[in-house]
């Protein structure tokens, strides 16, 4: 089993849309959870981090932690087109590591 | 804040050169610093882990021969890509720890080798 699981879409959602994206993970040390978003050929930038279980907001984007599942999401609102990119989850203790990342196509 | 600054963007190399890529961390410290390597529609694998004043951690499968890592400073690492074959051509990614802020990434250099 792989240390973090993630879909790799590619997912298409209409605009204005809330979209889901979820990743799910084995190793119960992992301390630290992020969300990365990556257009192409760029590097990766950071949305959220978070270090415990529960939710936490900025604007459009929760984050949602839930360590007893081993799961984490990422929800965004009112999705824009300027959101289509990969959006990868990652996790770490004293290093990255990364889910595969989900294509996210935001359709006007 | 928490600005990690990669170069070059890009850069193209005959096959057998070396390349050298520079990480710098521009408004704070990074005693560790990641290395990342990322094929077309692929995550990031994590190469290597470079530490300021000591040898990089380098993972499994990594050669190390291959890729020299120097943290020569708490603002610098470097990547050099040693003989490099078109099989090297790829992009390459660092981060950096900033603390309570989380991990910070370049903007990564795409290298092809030709």
């Amino acid at each position: 089993q792989k240390e973090v699981e993630q879909d790799p879409g590619p997912l298409s959602v209409p605009e204005g849309a809330i979209v889901s994206l979820n990743c799910t993970y084995s190793n119960s040390a992992f301390q630290y959870f992020m969300w990365y978003r990556q257009y192409s050929r760029k590097g990766p930038e950071l949305l959220m981090y978070t270090y415990s279980s529960g939710n936490k907001e900025d604007g459009r984007f929760t984050a949602q932690v839930d360590k007893s599942s081993k799961y984490i999401s990422l929800f965004i609102r009112d999705s824009q087109p300027s959101d289509s990119a990969t959006y990868l989850c990652a996790m770490s203790v004293d290093k990255i590591i990364f889910g595969k990342g989900t294509r996210l196509h935001i359709l006007p | 804040g928490a600005v990690v600054s990669q170069h070059p963007s890009r850069v193209i190399c005959k096959s057998g050169t070396s390349v050298k890529i520079e990480c710098r961390s521009l408004d704070f410290q990074a005693t560790t610093m990641f290395w990342y390597r990322q094929f077309p529609k692929k995550s990031l694998m994590l190469m290597a882990t470079s530490n300021e004043g000591s040898k990089a951690t380098y993972e499994q499968g990594v050669e190390k021969d291959k890729f020299l890592i120097n943290h020569a400073s708490l603002t610098l690492s470097t990547l050099t890509v040693t003989s490099a074959h078109p099989e090297d051509s790829s992009f390459y990614i660092c981060s950096a720890k900033a603390g309570a802020r989380g991990y910070t990434f370049g903007s990564g250099t795409r290298l092809t080798v030709v």
